[in-house]
């Protein structure tokens, strides 16, 4: 199968601090990796898909400045929450999906909590 | 453009009954349809996929989906419910002529809950 590793899983730090969340792949080469967003009880928020070597495609209403997303590798993407604030605590989630394939896998998830 | 719907938040099943949950689709073409699904503070566990060939899908965990073009359906369903199969499912769609995106739409989920 293929396994995304998804790094920490849960994080409690204070406002302002900035967060690095990674993603990797472990056993395939995720030409494609999505970033999302989960509020309790709902459903997955895109944030953005990062290519490898390429920028990251944000959607709309996502900030890029707040959001950094690093996709340096076929195997390591990166989301980094900047300054931090409580509205920013919530459950992150990446994927990855092989050139052409599908379906996506996931991370198991970080849980941020920004006090 | 590319849409599905859930029309269920919850569905509640006693252990061993049948169990279903419901999933229609949108799309302009033939679609890409897959089921997910998510423990608590756990991500998305893939569970089943329809590309094309046999409506009728089996995957992880004894869960199966058929593929319905006229109803523009996707149900996921199980013979027999276990208490371990409550979480959350995620039922998604991708359009494969939307170009090179291979980007899905997620439903909002539907929490399975079975009862002892």
């Amino acid at each position: 199968g293929a396994v995304v590793s998804q790094h920490p899983s849960r994080v409690i730090c204070k406002s302002g601090t900035s967060v690095k969340i990674e993603c990797r792949s472990l056993d395939f080469q995720a030409t494609t990796m999505f970033w999302y967003r989960q509020f309790p009880k709902q459903s997955l928020m895109l944030m953005a898909t990062s290519n490898e070597g390429s920028k990251a495609t944000y959607e709309q209403g996502v900030e890029k400045d707040k959001f950094l997303i690093n996709h340096a590798s076929l195997t390591l993407s990166t989301l980094t929450v900047t300054s931090a604030h409580p509205e920013d605590s919530s459950f992150y989630i990446c994927s990855g999906s092989r050139t052409g394939q599908e379906p996506q896998h996931f991370g198991d998830g970080t849980r941020l909590s920004i006090l | 453009a590319q849409s599905v719907a859930q029309p269920e938040d919850q569905v509640n099943v006693a252990e061993g009954n049948p169990l279903t949950v419901k999933c229609t689709y949108s799309v302009s073409g033939n679609p890409y349809l897959f089921w997910y699904v998510q423990y608590p503070n756990r991500g998305l566990q893939f569970l089943l996929k329809y590309i094309t060939g046999d409506n009728l899908v089996k995957g992880s965990y004894g869960f199966e989906a058929e593929f319905n073009k006229s109803q523009t359906s996707f149900h996921l369903k199980k013979p027999s419910a276990l208490v371990s199969d409550s979480a959350l499912y995620f039922c998604a769609v991708r359009d494969p002529s939307s170009g090179g995106s291979y980007i899905p739409t997620f439903g909002r989920g539907t929490s399975l809950i079975v009862h002892p």
